[in-house]
């Protein structure tokens, strides 16, 4: 079974500059959630989706970030404009009904620096 | 005060030894508590998953709930190289995968 893909895997950019993420799902997986992961911290979400709408997006930082999944399956996170504190790994996680309890399966990250 | 609070390490210990991790948090809502592995440049997996008071054994992993003193633990016997990796607690108030609070991660080696 394929795992959560995600892309770009490394992302160097200027401050006030934009930028996209993009995740696909383990198939089948109804929720999607974004994840950002400051070096040192936890994981912290930042939106969760179920099919191609939104559950919590509470910690998104709406004037800067936004996150779409149209068709229910890949999701795309943008920054714009960029800021310094964005400088994270950007993690996509999918789970589905039934799973065990907690169950979240990441991707490998996208790794954004910001100059 | 953070929701959880993890010791962010690094842990170094010898092949073979037993290891114990830990977690405190606040929430006493918290019902769901998790043990995620991290390794370098990888996004974590789940190991264990515990329910409310207890313990839960799986192989070599023990995961180790004190709801009264709101603390976790996750211990380790017969350490090996290949656990060496970043464990992060995490809890949450539901059974489903939403809203899983972390902790930061305690980096774990293990000396061959």
């Amino acid at each position: 079974e394929a795992g959560v893909a995600q892309s770009p895997r490394y992302k160097i950019i200027e401050k006030r500059q934009s930028v996209a993420f993009w995740c696909n799902p383990i198939s089948g997986h109804a929720t999607l959630y974004w994840y950002q992961q400051i070096l040192g911290q936890g994981p912290k979400l930042l939106i969760q989706f179920q099919n191609n709408g939104v559950v919590d997006d509470s910690q998104l930082p709406k004037d800067r970030f936004s996150a779409e999944r149209l068709k229910g399956v890949d999701s795309t996170l943008k920054i714009q404009p960029a800021k310094l504190e964005d400088s994270a790994v950007y993690l996509c996680a999918s789970s589905f009904l039934g799973g065990r309890t907690g169950e979240l399966f990441f991707g490998e990250g996208s790794r954004l620096t910001v100059l | 005060q953070k929701e959880v609070e993890q010791d962010p390490g690094p842990l170094s210990v010898p092949e073979g030894a037993i290891v114990s991790l830990n977690c405190t948090y606040s929430n006493s809502a918290f019902q769901y508590f998790m043990w995620y592995r991290q390794y370098s440049r990888k996004g974590p997996e789940l190991l264990m998953y515990t329910y409310s008071s207890g313990n839960k054994e799986d192989g070599r992993f023990t995961a180790q709930v004190d709801k009264s003193s709101k603390y976790i633990s996750l211990f380790i016997r017969d350490s090996q190289p290949s656990d060496s990796a970043t464990y992060l607690c995490a809890m949450s108030r539901y059974s489903s995968a939403s809203k899983i609070i972390f902790g930061s991660g305690t980096r774990l080696s293990i000396r061959p």
